[in-house]
């Protein structure tokens, strides 16, 4: 059972302009959300997190947005560049948790942000 | 800084047979996460340790297992291996769980 789903296997944008990448989660316990970014032949790499005590959090050209009602959440990359074309997938949580932590990872979207 | 180290990058076994992978962590986390990735599925949560403890384990038959050392690195063993089990097997440190993870670069795993 998919509890985080990313239903945009891929997505192409020119350069300059916003990328908006989606995820949706059917599980109303999780209270933590995160981005990470995979490049060919190398492991995820952190990218950007939310509580869900907040709607928005911002670092640098990325932004992620939280609507917990919809249980949505999505990230914005402004403005995209050639160097942002990779797989992003989004993951969720409960935290904290005394007996552990579990992420949930959505399948993922290729973004190729054409030159 | 050395990051999340996964040994060996490629194996290729044949059904039946079994296999160890190894990880080792960024140094001073102690929270160790393995992660199966297939195309089409995402990444999905095989087990976490911490403290040599396994902490959480997800949906995956008992053929599965690790374990984590004192020095907080981990090993995952796949017994009696089938052709679904061939993945790209990911391991990912944290300080302490539920921390943004760090991953290796993973273990390609093919079974013919």
């Amino acid at each position: 059972d998919q509890q985080v789903k990313q239903n945009s296997p891929s997505l192409s944008v020119q350069e300059g302009r916003i990328s908006i990448l989606n995820c949706d989660y059917t599980n109303s316990m999780f209270d933590y959300f995160l981005w990470y970014k995979k490049y060919p032949a190398e492991g995820p790499t952190f990218l950007i997190s939310i509580s869900s005590i907040k709607d928005k959090n911002e670092d640098g050209r990325f932004t992620v947005f939280l609507n917990k009602s919809a249980k949505h959440l999505s990230l914005h990359i402004v403005p995209s560049q050639p160097g942002d074309s990779a797989v992003y997938f989004c993951a969720a949580s409960w935290r904290p948790r005394s007996t552990g932590n579990q992420f949930y990872f959505g399948t993922g979207t290729s973004l190729t942000v054409i030159p | 800084k050395a990051g999340v180290t996964q040994t060996p990058r490629y194996l290729i076994k044949t059904r039946g047979q079994q296999v160890t992978l190894s990880c080792s962590p960024i140094s001073g986390h102690r929270s160790v996460s393995w992660y199966q990735q297939t195309p089409g599925q995402g990444l999905q949560f095989l087990f976490e340790y911490f403290s040599e403890t396994q902490r959480n384990k997800g949906n995956f038959p008992g053929r599965f297992s690790g374990r984590q050392f004192s020095n907080s690195r981990s090993e995952m063993n796949v017994s009696t291996l089938e052709l679904g089990d061939s993945a790209l097997y990911l391991c990912a440190s944290s300080l302490t769980t539920g921390q943004p993870q760090h991953f290796g670069d993973g273990t390609r795993l093919s079974i013919l």
